[in-house]
């Protein structure tokens, strides 16, 4: 089945500063891949999410890549602000729609 | 729009209870829901697929019989914990997605725990 991976699994940054998730996946099938925000005790909350027939998605302070060859994408979050500071999810998934999830990254937004 | 609530949202229950999770999709129809387990500071781990009409499909090491879940209504899944056991205390997180759609809604989050 595919694997994700997901680094770092813990991200401190300046707010102000920049935020950059990395991701992997293993099947070169996968063709959708979304971001889920989650706050403590809350569910995820979808982000931005992207389709392989695209390499690059923006949505105001928060932007999306991905490389197909490479296998790679990434979570892009500029000028973070403490609200950012949550855990953040990347996942994959084939056209059976199952998600596979990375495992995490914590990102703290220092005042 | 998309809006996936559950109920409850905090369960305690004695060992050896059952305990029913409730999914719904408020403004969308769900064709399909999807059922996560989540341990403290882990990701979502898939549990079991259900759609609307049919069996779910469970994941494996899911036990079925521990786990039942019923999709009656494109708009309403159920999780039931039989017989709870501590080790069953956990979040339980349930997840819609619309016919034909890839993205997923999650709800809120199910925390329980069994004395």
């Amino acid at each position: 089945g595919e694997n994700v991976e997901q680094h770092p699994s813990t991200l401190s940054v300046q707010e102000g500063d920049s935020a950059v998730i990395k991701c992997t996946y293993s099947d070169s099938a996968s063709n959708y891949f979304p971001w889920y925000k989650q706050e403590l005790g809350k569910g995820p909350q979808l982000i931005i999410d992207i389709r392989s027939n695209v390499g690059e998605k923006k949505d105001q302070r928060i932007a999306v890549t991905l490389n197909k060859t490479a296998k790679h994408f990434s979570l892009h979050i500029t000028e973070t602000q403490p609200e950012d500071s949550a855990v953040y999810f990347c996942a994959a998934s084939i056209n059976d729609y199952k998600l596979s999830f990375g495992a995490g990254t914590t990102v703290t937004v220092r005042a | 729009g998309a809006v996936v609530s559950q109920h409850p949202s905090w369960v305690i229950c004695k060992s050896g209870t059952s305990v029913k999770i409730e999914c719904r999709s408020l403004d969308f129809q769900a064709t399909t829901m999807f059922w996560y387990r989540q341990f403290p500071k882990q990701s979502l781990m898939l549990m079991a697929t259900s759609n609307e009409g049919s069996k779910a499909t469970y994941e494996q090491g899911v036990e079925k019989d521990k786990f039942l879940i019923n999709h009656a209504s494109l708009t309403l899944s159920t999780l039931t914990v039989t017989s709870a056991h501590p080790e069953d205390s956990s979040f339980y997180i349930c997840s819609a997605r619309g016919q034909g759609k890839e993205t997923q809604y999650f709800g809120p989050g199910t925390r329980l725990l069994v004395l």
